[in-house]
């Protein structure tokens, strides 16, 4: 299983909320889970990532939280601003072939001004 | 911090015709370079992928013979999209990865082909 099941596909969060986006996979064979943001016309840029080994990263306003067992993981963005929306990708680092990065379908964010 | 170069961001050409998209990774050297397409408003999909020196990974369904890839050196690849048709219009983005084995993949920004 390569995918990388995202959720949900749309989000809309008043300025100073939290935005949650949920991301689960099938394959133990991933080692590595970056989350990526990117704006309409841009490639994406790597926003914060974590490895299996780690339950929770945080960098500012973003944390990743990381529930090995139930091959679950979210980006959680505090006090999210209106600078804040674009479309958020989670993704996985596959250890089979060339080490590729499989991303999941995305979520198109919105924070309410 | 780690830069790749992409190059056109847009281009449009007419059916039929060949167009070639450049990725150089400008302050470190690329070991593995990846090719995306990407489809308004939808995900990012791994066309190949390219290490230095050798032929390069096609994912499944990806015509190789439509969608040539060149890794030629440690800081260039290239896509050359042959026989272009409307189709084929989409966002190309390319992404490389440096040596170490650290995990520091750095995307480019993107190339828009629009086939007339």
């Amino acid at each position: 299983q390569q995918q990388v099941k995202q959720s949900p596909q749309s989000l809309i969060v008043q300025k100073g909320g939290i935005s949650i986006i949920n991301c689960a996979y099938e394959n133990t064979a991933f080692d590595y889970f970056p989350w990526y943001q990117q704006f309409p016309g841009k490639g994406p840029a790597l926003l914060i990532a974590i490895r299996p080994d780690v339950s929770e990263k945080k960098e500012g306003r973003f944390t990743i939280s990381f529930n090995k067992s139930a091959k679950q993981f979210s980006l959680h963005i505090m006090d999210s601003q209106p600078g804040d929306s674009a479309t958020y990708f989670c993704a996985a680092r596959a250890t089979w072939g060339d080490d590729k990065i499989i991303f999941g379908k995305g979520t198109r964010l919105h924070i309410l001004p | 911090g780690a830069v790749v170069s992409q190059h056109p961001s847009w281009v449009i050409c007419k059916s039929g015709t060949s167009v070639k998209i450049e990725c150089r990774s400008l302050d470190f050297q690329a070991t593995t370079m990846f090719w995306y397409r990407q489809f308004p408003k939808q995900s990012l999909m791994l066309m190949a992928t390219s290490n230095e020196g050798s032929k390069a990974t096609y994912e499944q369904g990806v015509e190789k013979d439509k969608f040539l890839i060149n890794h030629a050196s440690l800081t260039l690849s290239t896509l050359t999209v042959t026989s272009a048709h409307p189709e084929d219009s989409s966002f190309y983005i390319c992404s490389a990865r440096g040596q170490g084995g650290n995990y520091g993949y750095t995307f480019g920004s993107g190339t828009r082909l629009t086939v007339v």
